[in-house]
């Protein structure tokens, strides 16, 4: 079975410019979690998703950030006139619901460089 | 020994050895606990989980125990390997709630 899969792996931009992350969750899962991390430090919670809805963004930037999951396709993390300090790793998860006792299964990130 | 860096605690331990680390978790509702490990370049990777009608659960290696009196976690490591050199973090949840990562011990794993 393959896993969580992000596209790209890495992910090179000039300031101003808009980047697409990609988050294919495993075969089955149905929510997906976005999270950002930076260098030594843990990970921030940003969106939570299922197919064509948004559950929880309490963790998503106010501006410049927006996420989605069609009924078809992987699901996108948006970033509108990237600035440095949107350098970073993004990870995404996915999980088959959200009862108690279902782990979360992690890709392997998409790390951002603003230039 | 264990030494607090610029940002992510360090616990350093011969090839070989037990590691402990540990967690203080802060909702006295979270009922579901995971360890995740994450190597450099990769993504957290699930090593065991444990629910809050328990007090100890073993893996292959890996023992996680939960003392719910003081919102502690801890995740011991039998006989210490150099593959187990990584940063791992402990998460809580409760029904319904989006998971709340720990900021991360980096376990080093020494010849």
């Amino acid at each position: 079975n393959a896993g969580v899969m992000q596209n790209p792996r890495h992910l090179v931009r000039r300031r101003g410019q808009e980047a697409r992350l990609r988050c294919s969750p495993m075969k089955g899962h149905s929510h997906v979690y976005w999270y950002r991390q930076l260098p030594e430090e843990g990970l921030k919670f940003m969106v939570y998703l299922q197919k064509e809805n948004i559950i929880d963004e309490s963790g998503m930037p106010k501006e410049r950030f927006s996420a989605e999951f069609p009924k078809e396709g992987p699901s996108i993390l948006r970033i509108q006139q990237v600035v440095r300090g949107d350098s970073a790793a993004y990870f995404c998860a996915s999980s088959p619901r959200t009862d108690v006792g279902q782990p979360q299964h992690f890709g392997d990130g998409t790390r951002l460089s603003i230039l | 020994g264990e030494s607090v860096g610029l940002h992510l605690p360090t616990l350093s331990v011969q090839e070989g050895d037990n590691s402990i680390i540990n967690c203080a978790y802060s909702n006295s509702a979270s009922d579901y606990f995971i360890w995740y490990k994450q190597e450099s370049g990769k993504g957290p990777q699930f090593i065991i989980d444990i629910r809050s009608n328990m007090d100890k659960r073993q893996g292959q290696r890996v023992t996680v125990l939960l003392n719910k009196t003081v919102k502690h976690l801890s995740l011991q490591i039998a006989a210490t390997q150099p593959g187990d050199s990584a940063v791992y973090f402990c998460a809580e949840t409760s029904y319904g709630q989006n998971f709340v990562f720990g900021p991360g011990t980096r376990l080093s794993v020494l010849p």
